[in-house]
């Protein structure tokens, strides 16, 4: 079984300035991929960044990067310049065979302006 | 190409009615994905399905629950008989092919917001 838990109910950072949400996992998978989805008001899911476990690189896709700690089970995900469409709920996961994904609780991020 | 389209966006029902989500693929994809969204907390998966086959089920409650992706038409979850503790967001996904999460080629709806009263 896999668990992936966040430990952020809430964050809140400045408009242009960089915050980090954290993500711990378990799984008995040796092979497997980690995501990042943001859910915006409109609740639609959209992925942000994906990792794959057997690479030891961290992903980066513009202003979003992961810290990938493998050892830890750790897989955060730093936000730089943030902006005010970055405000949204988001969701750790990771996955079965790349078809079932299991998700942490969220973390709702406030950009203040 | 649209995307993965789910309907209705907000459904309303009485306890003991049922309830029918729709959702069709993107076009091209032959492979669909129930979640389930409880107030404040993160998708639960329900199950996984190909044309006309359940894959797996493991997630979806044994009772009153159902799923089905036939041949021609939308992927259909059913729940019968409601309850207030089915009230949350029910989201769809779809893919061209197994293990697409991974691939980036798996999309998800906008969801059905199910609400019992």
């Amino acid at each position: 079984a896999q668990t992936v838990t966040q430990s952020q109910p809430e964050m809140s950072v400045q408009e242009a300035e960089t915050v980090t949400l954290s993500c711990t996992y378990d799984t008995s998978e040796s092979d497997y991929y980690l995501f990042w989805y943001k859910q915006p008001p409109s609740r639609q899911m959209i992925l942000v960044i994906r990792q794959e476990a057997y690479k030891q690189q961290n992903a980066t896709e513009n202003r979003f990067s992961v810290n990938f700690q493998k050892a830890a089970k750790s897989f955060s995900l730093k936000i730089s310049d943030s902006q005010l469409g970055d405000a949204a709920m988001y969701f750790c996961a990771s996955d079965n065979a790349g078809n079932m994904l299991t998700f942490g609780g969220g973390t709702r991020l406030m950009v203040k302006p | 190409n649209a995307g993965v389209m789910q309907n209705p966006r907000h459904l309303v029902r009485r306890r003991g009615q049922e309830a029918r989500l729709r959702c069709s693929p993107m076009k091209g994809h032959s492979h669909v994905y129930w979640y389930r969204q409880l107030p404040e907390e993160g998708l639960k998966f329900m199950v996984y399905l190909q044309k006309e086959n359940i894959i797996d089920e493991s997630g979806m409650p044994k009772e009153r629950f159902s799923a089905e992706f036939p041949k021609e038409g939308p992927s259909i979850l059913r729940i019968q008989q409601v309850v207030r503790g089915d009230s949350a967001a029910y989201f769809c996904a779809s893919s061209p092919s197994v293990g697409s999460f991974r691939d980036t080629e798996a999309f998800f709806g906008q969801g059905t917001r199910l609400t019992v009263v």
